[in-house]
C-alpha cells in the first residue's frame, strides 16, 4: 500500500475553472511537498508545508495534519497549468511520492 | 538558481549493454538521489548518497549501482540493461536531512530494446 494517495489520477478542466487536487497520507510527516512536472520531465517544487496554508500566485496549498490530508488548488486555471502534479511527504528521514495527477486545461 | 543536470535527455540501449547515467549539481548539496518514474507508480528511489563515496539502497536497487567520487556528481550504472529498466530516470539533490526540498534534474528517458 502506498503511503501517499492522490486523487484524481486524471483531470480535465476548461480554462478559468477552479481546480482541486487531493492528497492523503498514512504516516506521521515532517513536511508535505507539492511538485509540478511539465511534459518533457523536469520537476519543480511548488510548495513545502507542515501546517496551515500557503499561497503563490494562483496556487494555494492547504494541509490538515489531524486528517492527514492536503489539497492543491488552482484558481482561474490556464492551459499553461497543464502538467502532472505530485504530492510527496517527508518522514523518518525518508520521502514518499504519490503517483501524480495529470491535469489538462483546455482553452 | 539551483541547477541539476543530467547527461542525456533520451537514451536507447540494447539488452545486456552497460549504461551510465550521470548527474551533476552546482549547489554544494550533500544529498543526491536517483529515482525512476513509471506510469501509475510515481517516483521510486533507487539509491541515494549523503556524502562522497557514501551510498544507501533505496526501494528498488536491484540491477543498479551508483558511484559518487565527487560531491557534485552522482552516477547511476545499469550493469546489464534489461527491457524492464525502460523508464524515466530522475536525479535530485538536497541539503542534508531528507526532509529538505529536493531539486530535480530534467530526467533521462531510457529505452532498452
Amino acid at each position: 500500500k502506498n503511503e501517499v494517495e492522490q486523487s484524481p489520477q486524471n483531470l480535465t478542466a476548461q480554462e478559468g475553472e477552479f481546480i482541486t487536487i487531493n492528497c492523503s497520507y498514512s504516516v506521521g510527516i515532517s513536511a508535505l511537498h507539492w511538485l509540478q512536472q511539465h511534459p518533457g520531465g523536469g520537476i519543480v517544487s511548488l510548495f513545502m508545508l507542515s501546517s496551515g496554508k500557503k499561497k503563490h500566485g494562483r496556487l494555494i496549498a492547504t494541509i490538515n495534519i489531524q486528517e492527514k490530508h492536503s489539497s492543491l488548488h488552482i484558481t482561474a486555471s490556464h492551459p499553461r497549468d497543464s502538467a502532472v502534479y505530485i504530492c510527496a511527504v517527508s518522514f523518518n528521514n525518508d520521502m514518499r511520492f504519490g503517483a501524480g495527477t495529470r491535469l489538462t486545461v483546455k482553452p | 538558481d539551483v541547477k541539476v543536470t543530467q547527461s542525456s535527455r533520451y537514451l536507447v540501449k540494447r539488452t545486456g549493454e552497460k549504461v551510465f547515467l550521470e548527474c551533476v549539481q552546482d549547489m554544494d548539496h550533500e544529498n543526491m538521489f536517483w529515482y525512476r518514474q513509471d506510469p501509475g507508480l510515481g517516483l521510486r528511489l533507487i539509491y541515494f548518497s549523503y556524502d562522497v563515496k557514501m551510498k544507501e539502497k533505496g526501494d528498488i536497487p536491484e540491477g543498479y549501482s551508483v558511484s559518487r567520487e565527487k560531491k557534485e556528481r552522482f552516477s547511476l550504472i545499469l550493469e546489464s540493461a534489461s527491457t524492464n529498466q525502460t523508464s524515466m530516470y530522475l536525479c535530485a539533490s538536497s541539503f542534508s536531512g531528507r526532509s529538505y526540498e529536493q531539486y530535480f534534474g530534467p530526467g533521462t528517458r531510457l529505452t532498452v530494446t
